[in-house]
């Protein structure tokens, strides 16, 4: 299985910051790696796919990058509607395993 | 629109079995692979199983394997889980999401359901 480890687990910021997390794959999985958003009680929300491709809908200042086994979310300037918890995974094979998350807080 | 439905959820005990539902709406059900992914509670997410788009391949965690069953009905519209021989340990809000094409294999899962609630307990 390849194991995913996200970087930092928590971050304090606030609006306005730009901050970036980091995930880093156990093995090289090319560009297969998604960032998903979830907010407490609801349902996780794509959006990056293949490292770097932004979903529809989802704000610019929100951005992929890294190939191979590093890989960073950033976004660009805080918005109050933000604060939340970033998951990773990769898709490059079965069994697709997700980072343990990285909880985003109000400084 | 994309929209999935779970349900099913709920209550059982150790060694129990439960049937998990996903309705599909808004899209061509048979062309996407579908697959579930669930959270325990205050933890992280966990990829469970995955289905083609024809139901000829599954896939799973092998936290899973040989106890829950993944199957689709495509003149339903309709995902299933299967969870036979229950654990403490699989209590956990389930999710079904739909993957980007006919496999979940190099692909992302969007959008997901709201989820259902699956508690094993005595």
């Amino acid at each position: 299985d390849i194991q995913m480890t996200q970087s930092p687990s928590s971050l304090s910021a606030s609006v306005g910051d730009r901050v970036t997390i980091t995930c880093r794959a156990g093995q090289s999985i090319s560009s297969y790696l998604n960032w998903y958003q979830q907010k407490p009680g609801k349902a996780p929300k794509l959006l990056i796919y293949a490292a770097s491709s932004l979903q529809s809908g989802v704000p610019s200042r929100f951005s992929g990058g890294g190939s191979g086994t590093d890989f960073t979310l950033t976004v660009s300037s805080l918005q109050p509607e933000d604060f939340a918890t970033y998951y990773c995974q990769q898709s490059y094979s079965a069994p697709y395993t997700f980072g343990q998350g990285t909880n985003l807080e109000i400084k | 629109e994309v929209q999935l439905l779970e349900s099913g959820g709920g209550l059982v005990q150790p060694g129990g079995s439960l049937r998990l539902s996903c309705a599909a709406s808004g899209f061509t059900f048979s062309s996407y692979a579908m697959s579930w992914v669930r959270q325990a509670p205050g933890k992280g997410l966990e990829w469970v199983s995955a289905i083609s788009g024809g139901g000829g391949t599954t896939a799973y965690a092998d936290s899973v394997k040989g106890r829950l069953t993944i199957s689709r009905d495509n003149s339903k519209n309709t995902l299933y889980l299967q969870m036979n021989s229950l654990r403490a340990e699989d209590t956990a809000v389930y999710y079904c999401a739909h993957c980007s094409a006919g496999t979940c294999y190099r692909g992302c899962f969007d959008p997901w359901g709201q989820g259902t609630l699956v508690t094993v307990s005595s």
